[in-house]
């Protein structure tokens, strides 16, 4: 099973300021790795699929680097709706697997 | 618009049986994978089972493998999972989730609670 620690666990920052997430997999994913927005009481959202490719309706302040085992989702300047829990995930080998989470918090 | 409309969860004691439901739209059901990804209260994601469109490929992680079925009606639009021998720690709000290569379209979630 491919493990996916994500870091850090909380990320703590301010309305326009730049939130960088990280995404290590235990083993190489090449590039099958996606990135989810979960807020409370909902069902969490595609943000990018396939390491850098943004879902329909995305906004380009969200963007997704990396391949092989480190990954990051980087979101330029965050707006007050983007403070939620974010998942990464591999779809390269089964079972599919998720990150523990970072949940992004308002400083 | 696609719609995953997940049913089917409810209380039900250990060692009990449950059978999720979901009914999907806004799009061609059977020419799409399917998954359930569940989620422990408080917890993170668990992805727990695909099927592939037309049934070839079936998978199920280790925590549920022999206990739950995953099949699906594409005359109906309708995914389900057959939950047996439920234990506590199946305890967990259960997402329908769509997937074409990755996944992206996921239901509001079914609530199943495993206890006495």
């Amino acid at each position: 099973e491919i493990v996916l620690t994500q870091s850090p666990d909380t990320l703590s920052l301010s309305p326009g300021e730049r939130a960088t997430l990280s995404c290590r997999a235990s083993q190489s994913v090449i590039t099958y790795l996606g990135w989810y927005q979960q807020k409370p009481g909902q069902a969490p959202r595609l943000l990018i699929y396939d390491t850098s490719n943004r879902a329909t309706g995305i906004p380009a302040r969200f963007s997704g680097s990396g391949s092989g085992t480190d990954f990051t989702l980087t979101i330029s300047s965050l707006e007050p709706e983007d403070f939620a829990v974010y998942y990464c995930h591999q779809r390269y080998n089964w079972p599919y697997t998720f990150g523990q989470g970072t949940k992004l918090e308002i400083k | 618009e696609v719609q995953l409309v997940d049913s089917g969860g409810g209380l039900v004691q250990p060692g009990g049986s449950l059978r999720l439901s979901c009914t999907a739209s806004g799009f061609t059901f059977s020419s799409f994978g399917m998954n359930w990804v569940r989620q422990a209260p408080g917890k993170g994601l668990e992805w727990v089972s695909f099927i592939s469109s037309g049934s070839n490929t079936i998978q199920y992680a280790d925590s549920v493998k022999g206990r739950f079925t995953i099949s699906r009606d594409d005359a109906k639009n309708s995914l389900y999972l057959h939950m047996n021998n439920l234990r506590a720690e199946d305890t967990a709000v259960y997402y329908c989730v769509r997937e074409r290569g990755h996944i992206d379209y996921w239901g509001q979630g079914t609530l199943v609670t495993v206890s006495s």
